[in-house]
C-alpha cells in the first residue's frame, strides 16, 4: 500500500468548513482513498472513499486530485463533536486475505473551537 | 444499526496472565481484525481472519494468537501477558464490499 502524508494538526472554527490535505503521491491505479476519524476514547469511524471521481455523503466530502496524488476531506460545516484524528489511508480495493486490512499512519489531529 | 461489541472496555491483568479479549459482530462479516492502538504509533494489525476457522498473521502477531470457530465472534489472545502489552486494543470487521471497517470500542487492557 502507499504512504500518506498528512500534517499533524488542525484547527477549524465552529460553522466553518474543515479542508483535512492528504498526499499519496505514490498511489497506484488501483487504489482507493479512504478516511477514516477517531474520536477520543472511541474506535475508529468510516468516513467515505473514493477511486478518481470527488465523492458527497452525508458526513463528508472527499476531493480526488486529477492526477490522484493528493486528496481533501471536506467537512463542510464543522462542529465541536467533530474533533478527532482523521486518518487517510490508500489501499487496494478489492478484499480478501492479505489484502483485507487497512494501515493506519499517525492522522491529522483536527481541533474544532468555539 | 450495525454493531461491533468487544467484551469489555477496560481491563487489568497480572504478568503471565491468560487474556481472553472478545469481539463480536452482529453484521454477517466475513472479515474480523485485530489491531493495537499505542500512543505515538497509530494503529497496528495483530491478526486478522477472513472466514471461520482462517486467520492471517498481521504485522505484529509476537505473544497473540487467535480463534475463530464463529463467523461472528473473533478472539484474541495474549498466551502470557507482559507489560509491553498495555494498550488499547481495537476490533474491527468488514465484508468484501464496501470497503469500510466497522470497529468496536474498544478495550483497555493495562498488564501489572
Amino acid at each position: 500500500d502507499a504512504k500518506t502524508t498528512q500534517p499533524t494538526s488542525m484547527d477549524c472554527a465552529e460553522g466553518r468548513a474543515a479542508n483535512l490535505p492528504c498526499n499519496h503521491s505514490t498511489i497506484s491505479g488501483n487504489e482507493y482513498v479512504y478516511w477514516y476519524r477517531q474520536i477520543h476514547s472511541q474506535g475508529p469511524q468510516y468516513i467515505i472513499h473514493g477511486l478518481k471521481n470527488n465523492e458527497t455523503n452525508e458526513m463528508a466530502s472527499l476531493i480526488i486530485t486529477e492526477d490522484r496524488k493528493s486528496s481533501t476531506l471536506i467537512l463542510p460545516h464543522a462542529t465541536l463533536r467533530d474533533t478527532a484524528v482523521y486518518y487517510c489511508i490508500v489501499r487496494v480495493g478489492n478484499y480478501g486475505g492479505s489484502q483485507g486490512n487497512l494501515i493506519f499512519g499517525k492522522g491529522t489531529k483536527l481541533s474544532v473551537k468555539p | 444499526d450495525v454493531k461491533v461489541t468487544q467484551s469489555s472496555r477496560y481491563l487489568v491483568k497480572r504478568t503471565g496472565e491468560k487474556v481472553f479479549l472478545e469481539c463480536v459482530q452482529d453484521m454477517d462479516h466475513e472479515n474480523m481484525f485485530w489491531y493495537r492502538q499505542d500512543p505515538g504509533l497509530g494503529l497496528r494489525l495483530i491478526y486478522f481472519s477472513y472466514d471461520v476457522k482462517m486467520k492471517e498473521k498481521g504485522d505484529i502477531p509476537e505473544g497473540y494468537s487467535v480463534s475463530r470457530e464463529k463467523k461472528e465472534r473473533f478472539s484474541l489472545i495474549l498466551e502470557s501477558a507482559s507489560t509491553n502489552q498495555t494498550s488499547m486494543y481495537l476490533c474491527a470487521s468488514t465484508r468484501d464490499s464496501p470497503y469500510e471497517q466497522y470497529f468496536g470500542p474498544g478495550t483497555r487492557l493495562t498488564v501489572t
